[in-house]
């Protein structure tokens, strides 16, 4: 069982280059989304989807669009990259948006914007 | 503003001893809490969650929280450590915000356990 699925793992680009960074889960879960991680300052929320067809901002949403591509896929795109946004993005899931499930989560993608 | 506080960054311990990570929230009703462990180049892992009931929680790998309302407070904690519990632990509170509900996490806590 795979869970949560991040590709690429690693990924260097030059500033104004664009990007897209894919998440696939297999749990039927509902409720996507996309985390950024830097030191000192946990994760924080860039966008999510509640349910397939919907997709909303959350704390730290520029620079950033996402796609909910199925009920499978969400995925997040730069569209020119800036140094700012060097940092691990972790996608995840949970069953649904408003319980008290948790969420699970991606392995990262390990981001560097020169 | 809802808020999550972890006020250590770090937490050394000898293996065998008890340890304890601290977490303090600030939010407008009854939220859902949660603990999550961070190992590295991993994803976050779910380690236990408080919804309602007994204060005291308890979670995969020997792990237990409690849970105080009076304080705010949800700490993790563990009887007795081990080398392999070294890792990054994040505390995480989900409640109803204006828009729906969010989860706000910690800024984590690194946990060294040492032989």
């Amino acid at each position: 069982n795979a869970g949560v699925t991040q590709t690429p793992k690693f990924q260097v680009l030059k500033t104004g280059q664009s990007m897209t960074l894919q998440c696939a889960q297999d749990m039927n879960h509902n409720s996507m989304y996309w985390y950024r991680q830097d030191p000192g300052m946990g994760l924080r929320l860039i966008y999510y989807s509640a349910s397939e067809g919907t997709t909303d901002k959350g704390e730290v949403p520029n620079g950033y669009n996402v796609s909910r591509l199925n009920k499978r896929e969400f995925s997040l795109r730069l569209e020119s990259a800036a140094p700012s946004q060097t940092s691990v993005y972790f996608c995840a899931s949970s069953e649904a948006f408003q319980g008290n499930q948790p969420q699970h989560f991606g392995d990262g993608t390990r981001l560097s914007i020169l | 503003a809802q808020s999550v506080a972890q006020p250590e960054d770090q937490v050394n311990v000898a293996e065998g001893n008890p340890l304890t990570v601290k977490c303090t929230y600030s939010v407008s009703g009854n939220p859902y809490l949660f603990w999550y462990v961070q190992y590295p180049n991993r994803g976050l892992q779910f380690l236990l969650k408080y919804i309602t009931g007994d204060n005291l929680v308890k979670g995969s790998y020997g792990f237990e929280a409690e849970f105080n309302k009076s304080q705010t407070s949800f700490h993790l904690k563990k009887p007795s450590a081990l080398v392999s519990d070294s890792a990054l632990y994040f505390c995480a509170v989900r409640a109803l915000n204006t828009g729906g509900f969010k989860t706000i996490f910690g800024a984590g806590t690194r946990l060294f356990v040492k032989a």
